[in-house]
């Protein structure tokens, strides 16, 4: 089946802007997962959800991120007034129990 | 506090060579999770391995074994017979009874022909 799919590739965007970073999981995964990775860096836990709702979204690093899962499947990440510092590549991942974690390529953001 | 390391940056070797990847953890607690993933230049993290912490036999798949020593709260990683295709950056990560990985910060390895 198909893996976890993620929308766009890359994002080229300016600085103050607003963007969006789409995440389509593994069908029937409940669980999904947003991470950035820096250049060199292992990724860091940005916000996880269980079904809709969002378990833990300790990760995210201010009010400026926000991240959607209306029906379950299907997730958005949202990030308002871009900064340059958010440049990074945006991961998601799903699971179907919270065990295993498979990611999908990524989301290359670059806030000029 | 949990925290994965790897202390190699970066190793290269001759194809054909046998290579280790050192990962060493930090953890409290007594049930936990550990993981190797790998990820090539298109950037996609492929899973390869997950340990709980009360399995400590040594894994083998293919070229690929794996040593796990709670006394030495590590968990190292080894290819047989090196070959090209294995270059990439190899992330070790911790698991534990929550769902977050915690991840060291990778481990490039360079295979050369």
């Amino acid at each position: 089946g198909a893996g976890v799919s993620q929308t766009p590739s890359n994002k080229v965007t300016e600085k103050g802007k607003y963007v969006e970073l789409r995440c389509d999981p593994i069908s029937g995964h409940t669980a999904l997962y947003w991470y950035r990775q820096s250049l060199g860096q292992g990724p860091e836990f940005l916000i996880y959800f269980q079904g809709t709702g969002a378990a833990d979204d300790s990760g995210l690093p201010n009010d400026r991120f926000f991240a959607v899962r209306p029906e379950g499947s299907v997730s958005t990440l949202k990030i308002q007034r871009t900064e340059r510092g958010d440049s990074a590549v945006y991961l998601c991942a799903s699971s179907p129990d919270g065990n295993i974690q498979y990611f999908g390529a990524g989301t290359r953001l670059s806030v000029l | 506090a949990q925290k994965v390391t790897q202390a190699q940056t970066e190793i290269s070797v001759v194809e054909k060579e046998d290579v280790t990847l050192d990962c060493v953890y930090e953890t409290r607690d007594t049930t936990y999770y550990l993981f190797w993933y790998k990820q090539p230049p298109s950037g996609e993290l492929v899973f390869l391995i997950r340990r709980n912490s009360f399995d400590e036999q040594n894994e083998i798949s293919g070229r690929y074994s794996w040593n796990f020593q709670k006394s030495t709260s590590s968990f190292n990683f080894t290819i047989t017979a090196s070959q090209v295709v294995d270059s990439a950056v190899y992330f070790c990560a911790l698991g534990s009874s929550n769902y977050q990985l915690i991840w060291g910060a990778g481990t490039k390895l360079i295979i050369k022909p």
